[in-house]
């Protein structure tokens, strides 16, 4: 069963430093990850996709990497700004047109 | 604008009654989706459709029902079955596999 695992649940970083959010699936046969955004009260936001055959993707000042192999993906956030406070979710698709296992997410507070 | 609207934004529901959250695309979207989300929680899949007049139970499918009679349209159905309706419940859509879902923003649910 596949299950995906953020840690840490909750981070608070000063403005304007890059971070790093990690994403862990047990499972190694994906078709694809997403990186997601949500803000309180509100829908997610689709932020960046990476196929199974792709290393990495990159948005502006977001990057994500995807390890198959490790169970891994990471989330890069350059130059931190206080509108980038939300929680991001991590999500597998286990295969295509399958269900999407969303992990528990982490909360996100940048710093003024 | 296209996008998804999920409307009432919020719903109280009495002991013993059915209540139907509504779900509308104008994005031309083939597959939509309900998940529930609680306080803390990763997103847990209610139903799913990948064309209409066809959908599939997912993870937390007891206690509710969904109808897809048109391509734009996903109600679902939390039934008095349901005995701890209480959460954030997301549609979603997507065109087809390996594209990002879009989400509306969110019905919450409480009991009177």
């Amino acid at each position: 069963k596949q299950e995906v695992t953020q840690i840490p649940a909750a981070l608070s970083v000063p403005e304007g430093e890059n971070l790093v959010l990690n994403c862990s699936f047990t499972d190694s046969a994906i078709y694809n990850l997403q990186w997601f955004r949500q803000d309180p009260g509100k829908g997610l936001t689709s932020l960046l996709l990476i196929q199974s055959s792709q290393r990495e993707q990159t948005s502006g000042r977001l990057n994500a990497s995807l390890d198959k192999s490790s169970g891994r993906s990471t989330l890069y956030i350059a130059a931190s700004q206080p509108g980038d406070s939300a929680t991001y979710l991590c999500a597998v698709e286990r295969d295509r047109d399958d269900k999407i296992i969303f992990g528990k997410g982490t909360r996100l507070h940048i710093l003024p | 604008d296209g996008g998804i609207t999920q409307s009432p934004k919020y719903l109280f529901r009495k002991e013993g009654q059915n209540v139907t959250l509504s779900c509308e695309q104008n994005l031309n979207h083939d597959a939509m989706y309900w998940y529930r989300q609680d306080p803390g929680q990763g997103l847990r899949l209610i139903y799913y459709s990948q064309i209409v007049n066809d959908f599939q139970k997912g993870d937390i499918a007891e206690g509710y029902s969904v109808s897809r009679e048109k391509k734009e349209s996903f109600p679902l159905t939390v039934t008095s079955a349901q005995k701890n309706p209480t959460a954030f419940y997301l549609c979603a859509s997507r065109l087809i596999s390996n594209q990002p879902q879009h989400f509306g923003d969110g019905t919450r649910l409480s009991i009177l």
